[in-house]
């Protein structure tokens, strides 16, 4: 079953922060952020394990709680380059596949 | 990181008519790739698990018959859509995914049918 993202989209200014969530319905042993650019392939952002520490990179950094099923990424003083669409995408224990999940599309004006 | 290369990355043809999109690791040996279809403005939806030497594993809903899949060596997996219809028209695009690291994408296609 697909994760669900949330919120849907959001809009910020630049600078401005935001948190995008993630859901899934079953045990996991990894989560993955990307971001998707219209028509490119998705983009790595990072991944975290089940069991390992808060992720960083630059301003943007994730967390991943194993006991609720759940990952959160969070966009610190947001630049223009980080608009569009952020998918986290879930590695169930047992499973060695990737699911996406459902996209939070991310719009930073000036 | 690792290479993953797709071919082509955009192809339009006739309703009825087969496509071919290769994947190809170029880096490293891939024993699994991945295929997923968007469609726009949606998630990447995992259609099969491309296994070499081995058949395809297809996730629910998705047509073994008319998505055909075939992993000849440890470097190239390839996806063709047969008798191809307009519902058919999406943006397909291959990975491999590394343990506990990133998956690594193609460059996708851009399937029209007419």
């Amino acid at each position: 079953q697909q994760p669900v993202q949330s919120p849907q989209a959001v809009i910020l200014r630049e600078g401005e922060d935001a948190v995008i969530n993630c859901s899934s319905s079953k045990a996991l042993y990894s989560v993955h952020w990307y971001r998707q650019k219209h028509g490119e392939a998705p983009v790595f952002l990072m991944i975290l394990l089940k069991g390992g520490e808060q992720m960083r990179h630059e301003k943007i950094s994730a967390s991943f709680n194993e006991k609720k099923q759940q990952s959160s990424l969070y966009l610190t003083a947001s630049q223009l380059s980080y608009s569009g669409t952020y998918f986290c995408g879930t590695e169930n224990t047992g499973f060695q596949k990737l699911v996406f999940g459902t996209g939070t599309r991310l719009l930073v004006s000036p | 990181g690792a290479v993953v290369s797709q071919h082509p990355s955009r192809v339009i043809c006739k309703s009825g008519t087969s496509v071919k999109i290769e994947c190809r690791s170029l880096d490293f040996q891939a024993t699994t790739m991945f295929w997923y279809r968007q469609f726009p403005k949606q998630s990447l939806m995992l259609m099969a698990t491309s296994n070499e030497g081995s058949k395809a594993t297809y996730e629910q809903g998705v047509e073994k018959d008319k998505f055909l899949i075939n992993h000849a060596s440890l470097t190239l997996s390839t996806l063709t859509v047969t008798s191809a219809h307009p519902e058919d028209s999406s943006f397909y695009i291959c990975s491999a995914l590394v343990v506990d690291t990133e998956a690594f994408f193609g460059q996708g296609t851009r399937l029209t049918v007419v």
